[in-house]
């Protein structure tokens, strides 16, 4: 079945420095991709999404390319801060499948040292 | 503004008391579903809704039960909960055209002792 594999945590960066959360997938038909971020004490909210091969998915610094050839959507920014520190999670969505289903990775917790 | 809600949000019982979780949203989402989340096993999914009265089984539907009369409430219930159940659960919604992209609820950290 489809499933989503992303980099174990938790990864510890000082401020400023560059980040990249690995994500691949495996899927039958043609998903949507997803990263969400979850905060300290708080629910799942949307980071960015991307729909289609070679879409490319940003928000508050944060961006993430759909790549089929390599079925990866690398989650990056270029400068972190202090405030991104939280629970990454990489998701796929199947329209194929059961109208809306997602699949979650793991999650990956970053933290950001000043 | 969008949202969903859940209560409580945090609850602490005893093995075998039947308690009921309550989930709803205010966005007329057809997509309703229950995850549950516990450390190193990231986001299970319990139960799923595609619409009013049709539900069905999400990877760890074990020792819970859900409920959908109406569009916008989900209910969770554990008829009889053990330890094991203790954990961190999210209700999400989307709607089932576009991209699919879930709200999540607040969450609720139960704790059966």
């Amino acid at each position: 079945g489809d499933s989503v594999t992303q980099m174990e945590g938790p990864v510890t960066l000082s401020e400023e420095a560059f980040l990249t959360i690995n994500c691949t997938y495996t899927a039958t038909g043609y998903p949507s991709l997803f990263w969400y971020v979850q905060y300290p004490g708080e629910g799942l909210q949307l980071l960015l999404k991307a729909t289609k091969a070679d879409d490319k998915g940003s928000n508050k610094g944060f961006e993430a390319t759909y790549r089929k050839e390599t079925t990866s959507f690398h989650l990056e920014k270029g400068s972190v801060q202090v405030s991104d520190s939280a629970v990454y999670f990489c998701a796929l969505s199947d329209a194929a499948g059961s109208q809306g289903n997602l699949i979650f990775g793991k999650g990956t917790k970053l933290s950001v040292k000043p | 503004e969008a949202q969903v809600t859940q209560n409580p949000r945090y609850l602490i019982t005893v093995t075998g008391k039947k308690l009921t979780v309550t989930c709803s949203q205010n966005m007329n989402h057809e997509y309703m579903s229950w995850y549950r989340q516990d450390p190193g096993l990231g986001l299970r999914q319990i139960y799923y809704s595609m619409n009013v009265e049709v539900t069905d089984k999400g990877d760890v539907p074990e020792g819970y039960k859900v409920s959908r009369k109406e569009k916008r409430n989900f209910p969770l219930i554990l008829e009889s909960p053990s330890p094991n159940q203790t954990s961190l659960y999210f209700c999400a919604s989307n709607p089932i055209s576009g991209s699919y992209e879930q709200y999540f609820g607040p969450g609720t950290r139960l704790t059966v002792t």
